[in-house]
C-alpha cells in the first residue's frame, strides 16, 4: 500500500523544472503532497481529491489521475527554497477514511 | 495560532526504560495522528484518533507500544520497555473536522527518541 515515488532524488540549478511521481498499486482516494526539510516537520502543500485534478500554488503545481492511480508533482522555475524532500501521502479505496500511506520521499536539491 | 506542541523535542534514554511522547493538537482540531520516521522504513502511521476514539491502530509495532487521547487536546504515545530499534523521530499530526481525507495534516516538531 506504500505509494512508489521516483525519482529518489533530484539535482537542479535555480530556475530549472522538476516532476516528481507517485504510484499506487492500489486505487486511490487522495494523494496529499508535503515537503519536509532536513530537521524539521513535514510542511503541507496541496491534497488532490479528484481524478484528473489539478492544482497549484506559486510556481508548484500537481496532478492527478485516478485510472493509472498516479499523481505527479511539478516544480517549475525553482527557488532556493525549494529545497528539501518531498512526500506523497496516499489514502487508498477501501482502506480507513483518514489513513495515508506515504511514499519514502524524493530529495530535491536546488544549487544557485 | 499555536502549532501541534510535542513534548520533548529530545529523548535519549537506556534500554528498558519507559518513554512517555505528548502531544498537544491544534485548537479545534478532532483528529491526531502519531508518526514514526526512520531512514528504514520512512514516514510510518502507527495510529490515529478522532474524536478522542482511536480509529486504526494496525500500524502499532507491538505491545509495547500504547497511545491514548484522555481529552481533545491531548494525547501520549508511550513504549515500555524501550529497545534499541525504537530510534526514530515520532512525529505527531492533528486536522480539522470534515471528512478524513480532505483536510492537511498539521505536523508537530516531533520527538527525536534515542535509546541506547
Amino acid at each position: 500500500q506504500q505509494p512508489v515515488q521516483s525519482p529518489q532524488a533530484v539535482i537542479l540549478r535555480e530556475g530549472e523544472d522538476a516532476v516528481i511521481n507517485c504510484s499506487s498499486s492500489k486505487a486511490l482516494y487522495s494523494v496529499h503532497w508535503y515537503r519536509q526539510k532536513h530537521g524539521e516537520a513535514p510542511i503541507f502543500l496541496m491534497i488532490l481529491l479528484k481524478g484528473g485534478e489539478q492544482k497549484g500554488h506559486d510556481k508548484i503545481s500537481a496532478s492527478f489521475n485516478e485510472k493509472k492511480q498516479q499523481s505527479s508533482l511539478y516544480l517549475t522555475a525553482s527557488q532556493l527554497s525549494y529545497s528539501g524532500t518531498y512526500f506523497c501521502g496516499t489514502q487508498d479505496r477501501g482502506s480507513t477514511l483518514g489513513r495515508l500511506y506515504f511514499g519514502r520521499g524524493t530529495q530535491l536539491t536546488v544549487w544557485p | 495560532d499555536a502549532g501541534v506542541i510535542q513534548s520533548p523535542r529530545h529523548e535519549v534514554t537506556e534500554m528498558g526504560q519507559e518513554v512517555t511522547l505528548r502531544c498537544k493538537p491544534i485548537s479545534g482540531h478532532n483528529s491526531l495522528f502519531w508518526y514514526r520516521q526512520t531512514m528504514m522504513r520512512g514516514l510510518e502511521l502507527l495510529i490515529y484518533f478522532n474524536n478522542n476514539v482511536p480509529i486504526d491502530d494496525s500500524g502499532m509495532p507491538e505491545d509495547r507500544f500504547s497511545a491514548k487521547m484522555p481529552n481533545a487536546s491531548f494525547s501520549t504515545l508511550k513504549i515500555q520497555p524501550s529497545e534499541p530499534r525504537d530510534s526514530a523521530v515520532y512525529f505527531c499530526a492533528s486536522s480539522p473536522p470534515d471528512s478524513y481525507s480532505n483536510q492537511p495534516q498539521h505536523f508537530g516538531d516531533g520527538t527525536r527518541l534515542s535509546i541506547l
